[in-house]
């Protein structure tokens, strides 16, 4: 069973405009989240994180937003530009606490 | 900056070989991990470490081993390769309890 859920495998935004990705989880004990962001032929490179005491943080133009009640988590980027087309995974540690549960993973294509 | 690297960028085996292959981090990282990813379905943690000699099973260990006889490196195992195990392969290293994850470039691995 997937504990970290994201629907959409793909999304393609306008350069310049709010590219917002998604991301479910099933168990409110989860309490740190991380997003991680992709490149063909490249391993996943950490990009923000955010505990479940807060409700956003911010870096930049990457913004994470937190709703615990509806535990569900969503990546904004503002402006979007063409090198943040990747794939973005949500990810949460696993119960033992070192080891990190992925979404599936959306892929981002930021057109120009 | 942390470097995690793995031993071969593409590999090629046969149905039924012993393949092995090899990480390594230069952080003095206690964490390591093993994940594959394959499309539509993510990062899959196999197997992980969290000291020499230590290893626990993560959510696909079947068909897998790993070994860890020094700190900075963590290898992976399959005992007789099959084609279900083609894959990008990903090791990841971390710093303690909920450390960031950094990962490698990544090994494309092909099973004939």
């Amino acid at each position: 069973d997937q504990q970290v859920k994201q629907n959409s495998p793909s999304l393609s935004v306008q350069e310049g405009r709010i590219s917002i990705l998604n991301c479910d989880y099933t168990n409110s004990m989860f309490d740190y989240f991380l997003w991680y962001k992709k490149y063909p032929a490249e391993g996943p490179t950490f990009l923000i994180s955010i505990s479940s005491i807060k409700d956003k943080n911010e870096d930049g133009r990457f913004t994470v937003f937190l709703n615990k009640s509806a535990k569900h988590l969503s990546l904004h980027i503002v402006p979007s530009q063409p090198g943040d087309s990747a794939v973005y995974f949500c990810a949460t540690f696993s119960n033992s606490g070192y080891a990190l549960n992925f979404g599936k993973g959306t892929s981002l294509l930021v057109t120009p | 900056d942390v470097k995690v690297t793995q031993s071969s960028r593409y590999l090629v085996k046969r149905t039924g070989e012993k393949v092995f292959l090899e990480c390594v981090q230069d952080m003095d990282h206690e964490n390591m991990f093993w994940y594959r990813q394959d499309p539509g379905l993510g990062l899959r943690l196999i197997y992980f470490s969290y000291d020499v000699k230590m290893k626990e099973k993560g959510d696909i260990p079947e068909g897998y081993s790993v070994s860890r006889e020094k700190k900075e490196r963590f290898s992976l195992i399959l005992e007789s390769a099959s084609t279900n195990q083609t894959s990008m392969y990903l090791c990841a290293s971390s710093f303690g309890d909920r450390g960031t994850q950094y990962f490698g470039p990544g090994t494309r691995l092909t099973v004939l």
